[in-house]
């Protein structure tokens, strides 16, 4: 069964700094990991999706990496803003029975002005 | 481009009341089709997908059901609402590759 962590569960830096999300997940049979944003009342928007082959993506101050080896996905995010201020989760798409995802608890991220 | 589309906003209704919550999806055809709840401070829990029409698949035993009478809309069901049918559900569609989600109903059953 295919459990997906994320740590911390709540995260808050000054506005500015570089930081890091962490996914790590138990089966490394995954077809593709995607990142998401959800802010407080709304629903998730996709922030990056990476593919089983791939090693990481970016998509202006984001940036994923997948390691499946070794079942860990970071998600990088450069000069934080408190804009970036959100819930973030991680969810991975399974090889068999790949209709499905399985998120992770997902990090409540703060950026402080 | 793809917009899905998903309403109410905001529900509240009382106990032993039905419930339709309905989703449609623009711009793409044969789309998989999925139901999420988000329980307060919890994650998300899969309810129900769908990779055709009539074609439903339940995860969890619970007092909801789903249907999809059309390609594009996939409707969340329920006889008699319980209290801890409340939360926050999402709507959202792939085609095994990005999911992308509504914008939610916050259901409060009182």
């Amino acid at each position: 069964k295919q459990e997906v962590t994320q740590i911390p569960a709540a995260l808050s830096v000054p506005e500015g700094e570089n930081l890091v999300l962490n996914c790590s997940f138990t089966d490394s049979a995954i077809y593709n990991l995607q990142w998401f944003r959800q802010d407080p009342g709304k629903g998730l928007t996709s922030l990056l999706l990476i593919q089983s082959s791939q090693r990481e993506q970016t998509s202006g101050r984001l940036n994923a990496s997948l390691d499946k080896s070794s079942g860990r996905s970071t998600l990088y995010i450069a000069a934080s803003q408190p804009g970036d201020s959100a819930t973030y989760l991680c969810a991975v798409r399974r090889i068999q029975g790949a209709q499905k995802l399985v998120f992770g608890q997902g990090t409540r991220l703060t950026i402080n002005p | 481009s793809q917009t899905i589309h998903q309403w109410p906003a905001t529900l509240v209704q009382p106990v032993g009341s039905p419930l339709s919550l309905e989703c449609t999806v623009e711009g793409t055809s044969n789309p998989n089709l999925y139901w999420y709840r988000q329980a307060a401070g919890r994650g998300l829990q899969l309810l129900f997908y769908s990779v055709g029409i009539g074609q439903i698949s339940s995860e969890v035993p619970q007092n909801l059901s789903a249907s999809r009478p059309q390609d594009r809309q996939f409707i969340l069901s329920s006889k008699k609402l319980l209290l801890s049918d409340s939360g926050f559900y999402l709507c959202a569609w792939s085609h095994f590759r990005e999911l992308f989600f509504g914008s939610g109903t916050q259901l409060s059953v009182l």
